[in-house]
């Protein structure tokens, strides 16, 4: 079964911190996603990456960054946290078209207080 | 600007009534059409990836069905069971990028 790994569920940081929420995925994908849900909006695409060392900003890249030094491996970084950015964020992992299905981590709810 | 829209936004059913709900999404330019289930606490999970005019996947007790030219897909669920209880997503992508643009989601409740 392909697994796609988010380091942690729960997450709580002070605003000003620097925060790293990694991703692993063990299925050789080129695609992975960061997206962040909150409540009544959907899930919203932060950034995605297409290959190692690609990115690509997402409809909400503004207060993050991410990084995909190896294929199977791709962090969002929030340099300055803000409490805006409490949210749950899902990671996600495809194969190179999108008519195929992506895959999910757990999610890791972030609070920044 | 695309939008993707699912209706209803929530539904409260019988165990053992069938149900379903619709996803529209713009009819130019369509590649793909995915499903997911989202239960509380879990991981969205797949349930179909559609591509041609009238698709019709099946997986147990839940199907869908696909029209590209009038951009819509519906999702059936026949005899609703508790455990069906989650929040459905459908999500389009428009092939000439990497996006998926997702609805807000269906959040079905199934009562015993």
């Amino acid at each position: 079964d392909v697994k796609v790994t988010q380091s942690s569920r729960y997450l709580v940081k002070r605003t000003g911190e620097k925060v790293f929420l990694e991703c692993v995925q063990d299925m050789d994908h080129e695609n992975m996603f960061w997206y962040r849900q909150d409540p009544g909006l959907g899930l919203r695409l932060i950034y995605f990456s297409y290959d190692v060392k690609m990115k690509e900003k997402g409809d909400i890249p503004e207060g993050y960054s991410v990084s995909r030094e190896k294929k199977e491996r791709f962090s969002l970084i929030l340099e300055s946290a803000s409490t805006n950015q409490t949210s749950m964020y899902l990671c996600a992992s495809g194969p190179g078209a999108l008519n195929e299905k992506l895959f999910f981590g757990s999610g890791t709810q972030l609070s920044v207080l | 600007i695309l939008n993707v829209e699912q209706s209803p936004q929530s539904l409260h059913v019988q165990e053992g009534d069938s149900t379903n709900f619709t996803c529209s999404f713009p009819s130019s330019n369509f590649y793909a059409l995915h499903w997911y289930r989202w239960e509380t606490a879990k991981s969205p999970e797949a349930l179909f990836v559609m591509t041609l005019n009238g698709d019709e996947k099946k997986k147990g007790r839940i199907s869908a069905t696909l029209n590209t030219k009038e951009g819509y897909s519906y999702l059936y669920i026949k005899g609703s069971q508790p455990e069906d209880s989650a929040t459905y997503l459908c999500a389009f992508n428009a092939g000439n990028n990497r996006k998926l643009i997702w609805g807000l989601g269906t959040s079905l409740a199934v009562n015993p």
